[in-house]
């Protein structure tokens, strides 16, 4: 394990359906993100928290809303979802939001069927 | 907008030739340039790392170079081996103006035995 731990890791839900996604880490990082990995795309930004607080939400359908109650955990919550947001979604933290590199969580393949 | 290019987009090589991989940046405010290895049904993982004030850094096999002036930055892997074979994603990121970190596209190298 990296120290970012995500779950679960293979998902399947109906377009009705609420689910979440949860991202833990135990490396001391202030900063924890959210990315969108689709086939033959860049990674997609989607939601930054610094300290618990979001500091950016990169223009993100409210179909996708964050939680992140503190500096350790951090959630996606997922409802009326549509077929095109089947995706790998990545986790990442980092020290900071400054000149840090990301470690990584090992994602949630989320299929909506 | 702000972008990165990332090319190119699959690269063979044999066994044992270099790799060179090149990202151009649009953002001149960008002073942090992270590169990222991700093998088939893994997570993405730091690999180097690169900071505005220096134009290059090294790294056993693999090696970074920056020029601020024309925007670029390259990956260089040396002796390449099969297990190098992996989709590599490099990024820009900034701290003045606000957070933002842009991926490139990235490229998938095939290292053949």
């Amino acid at each position: 394990e990296t120290g970012v731990t995500q779950t679960p890791r293979h998902l399947v839900m109906g377009m009705t359906n609420k689910k979440s996604l949860k991202c833990e880490q135990h490396l001391g990082h202030n900063a924890m993100y959210w990315y969108k990995q689709s086939a033959k795309k860049p990674l997609e930004l989607m939601f930054v928290y610094s300290l618990e607080e979001r500091v950016e939400n990169n223009s993100v359908p409210s179909r996708f809303s964050p939680e992140c109650p503190n500096s350790s955990h951090l959630f996606l919550h997922l409802h009326t979802l549509q077929p095109e947001d089947s995706a790998l979604y990545l986790c990442a933290s980092s020290q900071d939001t400054g000149t840090y590199g990301y470690t990584f969580g090992s994602g949630t393949r989320l299929t909506v069927v | 907008g702000e972008n990165v290019e990332q090319h190119p987009s699959t690269l063979s090589v044999q066994e044992g030739d270099s790799a060179v991989i090149k990202c151009t940046y649009s953002d001149s405010a960008s002073n942090y340039f992270p590169w990222y290895k991700q093998e088939l049904g893994k997570r993405p993982q730091l690999i180097i790392d690169i900071r505005s004030n220096v134009g290059e850094k090294k790294d056993q096999r693999i090696a970074v170079t920056l020029n601020k002036t024309a925007k670029h930055f390259s990956l260089h892997i040396t002796e390449t081996q099969p297990e190098d074979s992996a989709v590599y994603f490099c990024a820009a990121s900034k701290t003045t103006g606000g957070f933002k970190t842009i991926f490139g596209a990235g490229t998938r190298l095939f290292v053949k035995a």
